[in-house]
């Protein structure tokens, strides 16, 4: 498989729940970026990781949790969410962080009940 | 105000019509990006420009540097263009990326 991966492609949980997004890239890149994209606003960056640490952390709150264990994978643990926290979830890789041009995966659109 | 601004928001073609989508910017940027995103989610990049123009099967791109602009243009538009486009500038260091609202552009037949 090649590209950028992302599961599951949907999710619906409620509020009390804890789960995971999760995220791989194919492409031998260095970094790897956690978007979220909400209804009628500009996509937002969450998370960036290069080499698998974290260099920019985009005053997300801490109910969002990621996770890069190799340059790989990419997760985004969730827990105690927040209905508006309901909206598309965009995992993308570049071969580093000079580099602008990304790969996006195809998101996980989550619902919060 | 945000630093990346698309124009229109909406825009409905007749199959066959030539379509222009403009981005303007208002920082230093390394590069700028024409992004498209199907229904669904899943977004494929189509140009990153720093100067001049590229082409691409019906797809041109175009900036300019000094006035801050970029246009992105699909000649004899077909339905299957139809899609939301995004304008991203990458900022002057670094690969981050600050996004633009996106233009929905539906193509009739």
């Amino acid at each position: 498989e090649t590209g950028v991966t992302q599961t599951p492609r949907h999710l619906v949980m409620g509020m009390t729940n804890k789960k995971s997004l999760k995220c791989e890239q194919h492409l031998g890149h260095n970094a790897m970026y956690w978007y979220k994209q909400s209804a009628k606003k500009p996509l937002e960056l969450m998370f960036v990781y290069s080499l698998e640490e974290r260099v920019e952390n985009n005053s997300v709150p801490s109910r969002f949790s990621p996770e890069c264990p190799n340059s790989s994978h990419l997760f985004l643990h969730l827990h105690t969410l927040q209905p508006e926290d309901s909206a598309l979830y965009l995992c993308a890789s570049s071969q580093s962080l000079a580099t602008g041009n990304q790969f996006f995966g195809p998101g996980t659109r989550l619902t919060v009940l | 105000k945000n630093e990346v601004e698309q124009s229109p928001q909406n825009l409905t073609a007749q199959e066959g019509e030539f379509i222009t989508i403009n981005c303007s910017y208002s920082v230093g940027i390394s590069a700028l990006h024409w992004l498209q995103q199907h229904p669904g989610g899943g977004i494929v990049s189509l140009f990153m420009l720093s100067s001049g123009k590229k082409k691409h099967g019906r797809l041109i791109a175009t900036i300019n540097i000094q006035e801050k602009h970029s246009s992105l243009h699909i000649t004899a538009s077909h339905p299957r263009d139809s899609a939301v486009y995004i304008c991203a500038a990458s900022l002057v260091y670094g690969s981050r990326l600050t996004f633009g609202e996106g233009t929905q552009l539906t193509v009739n037949p």
